[in-house]
C-alpha cells in the first residue's frame, strides 16, 4: 500500500539546534515527495519537492530511495520556523497522500 | 488574484442536517481537490477533480462534490453526522506543463457537527 509515515508528531528544539523532520514513504514507481508547511494562522503551503534539490528557508531535503526516506532538515533552528510540518507524495497525475504531520516548536 | 477561497471559515451544524462548503480559485487551474485535516491523521483526500465536469471519490459515503465549471468545486455533506467533524481543505493545481506538483490551498473551513 501507498503510505507515508511521519513518526513524531512533536519534536521540540532549542534556537540554533540542527532540526530533522523524519518521513519515510511506500510506494511502487518513481515516487515524487514533497514538504508541505503551515504556519500559525496561515494556509498549508508548499516548502520544497525533491525534483527541485534546493534549499527554502534554510531547510534541505534529500531522497534516500534505498532507505526509502525523505527527510527535512536544516542545520540551525529558527523560532519562526515553528509550525506544522506534512511529508506528501504524489500518486498519480493528481493525487497525493499526506503523512499525518509534525509539530514543531523552537524554544528561544 | 486571491487564489483558492473557502467559505464559511466556521460553522456548526446538527446531525443529520445538510451543509454545502464552497471552493473557488482564480487561477484557472484544472485541478481541484478537497481534504479534511484532522490532528493525528493529517490530510485525507475526499474528492477530486482533474477538470470541469469530472469528479473522483476518494471516501466511500457521506460527501457529494459538483465541478460545473473550472472555477468552483463545493462539497456537499448530505446527512453530517459527527465523525465529519473536521478542517476541510480545498486545493487546487494546473494542468498540463504548468504542473509543478505544488498543490495550491485554500485557508479552510472549520466544520463541527453536534
Amino acid at each position: 500500500a501507498q503510505r507515508v509515515t511521519q513518526p513524531e508528531k512533536l519534536l521540540s528544539v532549542f534556537k540554533g539546534a540542527p532540526v530533522e523532520l523524519k518521513c519515510n514513504y511506500s510506494y511502487s514507481g518513481s515516487p515524487e515527495l514533497f514538504w508541505y508547511v503551515q504556519y500559525s494562522r496561515q494556509r498549508l503551503q508548499l516548502l520544497l519537492r525533491h525534483i527541485s534539490r534546493e534549499s527554502i528557508k534554510g531547510f534541505t531535503a534529500d531522497l534516500n530511495k534505498g532507505e526509502t526516506s525523505f527527510h527535512l532538515k536544516k542545520p540551525f533552528a529558527q523560532e519562526e520556523d515553528s509550525a506544522m510540518y506534512y511529508c506528501a507524495i504524489r500518486s498519480g497525475t493528481y493525487k497525493y497522500i499526506f503523512g499525518t504531520g509534525t509539530r514543531l516548536k523552537v524554544l528561544a | 488574484n486571491a487564489g483558492v477561497t473557502q467559505t464559511p471559515k466556521f460553522h456548526i451544524l446538527k446531525t443529520g442536517q445538510s451543509m454545502t462548503l464552497q471552493c473557488a480559485q482564480d487561477m484557472n487551474h484544472g485541478y481541484m481537490s478537497w481534504y479534511r485535516q484532522d490532528p493525528g491523521m493529517g490530510l485525507r483526500l475526499i474528492y477530486y477533480s482533474a477538470a470541469a465536469g469530472t469528479t473522483d471519490k476518494e471516501v466511500p459515503n457521506g460527501y457529494n462534490v459538483s465541478r460545473l465549471n473550472t472555477e468552483d468545486f463545493p462539497l456537499r455533506l448530505v446527512s453530517a453526522a459527527p465523525s465529519q467533524t473536521s478542517v476541510y481543505l480545498c486545493a487546487s493545481s494546473p494542468r498540463g506543463p504548468a504542473n509543478t506538483g505544488e498543490l495550491f490551498f485554500g485557508e479552510g473551513s472549520r466544520l463541527t457537527v453536534l
